[in-house]
């Protein structure tokens, strides 16, 4: 079946834009992931949402970023008024969310460049 | 804080070796530690994981060791094949896994 999607694939805007990147997750699989990996680093946790309830924003950077998510579809991740430090690697994973220690499937991610 | 410390950076075996990556953490409460395999271009995939009630576990060429007295733990990849040439990142998670803390990441190189 059909993995994480995400896109765009490369996104590159110019300082103090915004910018949306946007995830489909495995279906069925509730919970979802946004991690961020910056070149040569490691992969950052933003923000998870489990079905209906409030996400876990607590690796947020910032009040620039925020992210939607739709039942248990599509999320969007949103960066406003983009800053030349958030170029990065941005990567959502899904998970069945249903039980613990479920496996985090990621996506190919989206590379951004901030100008 | 880096709550998860991974190394060598980078590391380079000759086809059949053994290649060896460690990770050491800090957090006592993280209670598991999957490994993930990451090749250019692509999303990292679970390659395999560890919960600390067990010292090791392994899966075909892969080992992980666990050492929960010294907060460590390692992947063995024996036989070390070109094919395994990708980034390796340790992480961490407690109380069910949702939240991951990944290492800095290895870089392997398998020469023929």
């Amino acid at each position: 079946g059909a993995g994480v999607s995400q896109s765009p694939s490369n996104k590159v805007t110019e300082k103090g834009k915004d910018v949306e990147l946007r995830c489909d997750p495995i279906s069925g699989h509730t919970a979802l992931y946004w991690y961020r990996q910056r070149l040569g680093q490691g992969l950052e946790f933003l923000i998870y949402f489990q079905g209906n309830s409030a996400p876990d924003k607590s690796g947020l950077p910032s009040d620039r970023f925020s992210a939607e998510r739709t039942g248990e579809s599509v999320s969007t991740l949103t960066i406003q008024r983009t800053q030349q430090e958030d170029s990065a690697v941005y990567l959502c994973a899904s998970s069945l969310g249903l039980r613990t220690y479920n496996e985090q499937f990621f996506g190919p991610g989206t590379r951004l460049t901030v100008l | 804080q880096q709550q998860v410390k991974q190394s060598p950076q980078s590391l380079i075996v000759q086809k059949g070796g053994i290649s060896i990556i460690n990770c050491a953490y800090e957090n006592t409460a993280f209670d598991y530690f999957p490994w993930y395999q990451q090749f250019p271009g692509k999303g990292p995939a679970l390659l395999i994981a560890i919960r600390p009630d067990v010292s090791e576990k392994k899966e075909g060429r892969f080992t992980i060791s666990f050492n929960k007295s010294a907060k460590q733990f390692s992947l063995h990849i024996m036989d070390s094949q070109p094919g395994d040439s990708a980034t390796y990142f340790c992480a961490a998670s407690k109380g069910g896994g949702n939240k991951l803390t990944f290492g800095t990441g290895t870089q392997l190189k398998v020469e023929l």
